[in-house]
């Protein structure tokens, strides 16, 4: 059982590229999120999709794009990679989004951006 | 300031010892979460509370929320090796967005 799964694990970009960052989870779950984890700041929410065709803005969404196909699929997309984006970033599903519930994390994708 | 703070920021124990994190929230807390993390890895999920005045314990690890629903805390009684790593507090804002807080760093010297 996979569960949630985050490729590439690392990658390194120059500024101004752009690139995408797959998730992808097979629990059926119809909650996913992406944040990113920065030293002294812990996680903050860049986007979120309670289901299939609905996406929504988290605390910090600018420089990042996301959509939702399928149930399965949430990949970001960094358009225009700037310093200020090198961080470790997560992707987690759960059942539904909100209280009671539990999150399931992927390993994490560490960004940098030269 | 964060919305969720977390104390201390870092801990360093030796093994055997009891120890306890702090998660304060500035806001009423709709359901409070305890991760853990290990160094280089994603988030295991701990401990859920919702009620004020839950306590849930697994293993060696117990967790409370406080009556005002505005703090909660991790104790970890005996601790060994294999309890070190980060603890993070994640909130509910009640509206899908969760937050979490800074993070504990916790070391169990053998």
């Amino acid at each position: 059982n996979a569960g949630v799964t985050q490729t590439p694990k690392f990658q390194v970009l120059k500024t101004g590229q752009s690139m995408t960052l797959q998730c992808a989870q097979d629990m059926n779950h119809e909650y996913m999120s992406w944040y990113r984890q920065d030293p002294g700041m812990g996680l903050r929410l860049i986007h979120y999709s309670v289901g299939a065709g609905i996406t929504d803005q988290g605390e910090v969404p600018n420089g990042y794009n996301v959509s939702r196909s399928t149930t399965e699929d949430f990949p970001l997309r960094l358009l225009s990679a700037a310093p200020s984006q090198t961080s470790v970033y997560f992707c987690a599903s759960s059942p539904w989004g909100g209280a009671n519930t539990e999150a399931f994390f992927g390993q994490g994708t560490r960004l940098t951006v030269v | 300031s964060q919305e969720l703070e977390q104390s201390p920021q870092s801990l360093i124990v030796q093994e055997g010892k009891n120890l306890t994190i702090n998660c304060t929230s500035s806001k009423t807390l709709y359901g409070l979460y305890w991760y853990k993390q290990k160094y280089g890895e994603g988030l295991i999920f701990l401990m859920m509370l919702q009620k004020g005045g839950e306590e849930k314990s697994h293993e060696k690890i117990t967790a409370k929320l406080d009556e005002k629903k505005q703090q909660s805390s991790l104790h970890i009684t005996a601790s060994q090796p294999s309890h070190a790593g980060i603890y993070l507090c994640g909130a509910d804002r009640g509206n899908n967005d969760m937050r979490f807080g800074a993070g504990t760093r916790l070391t169990v010297k053998p």
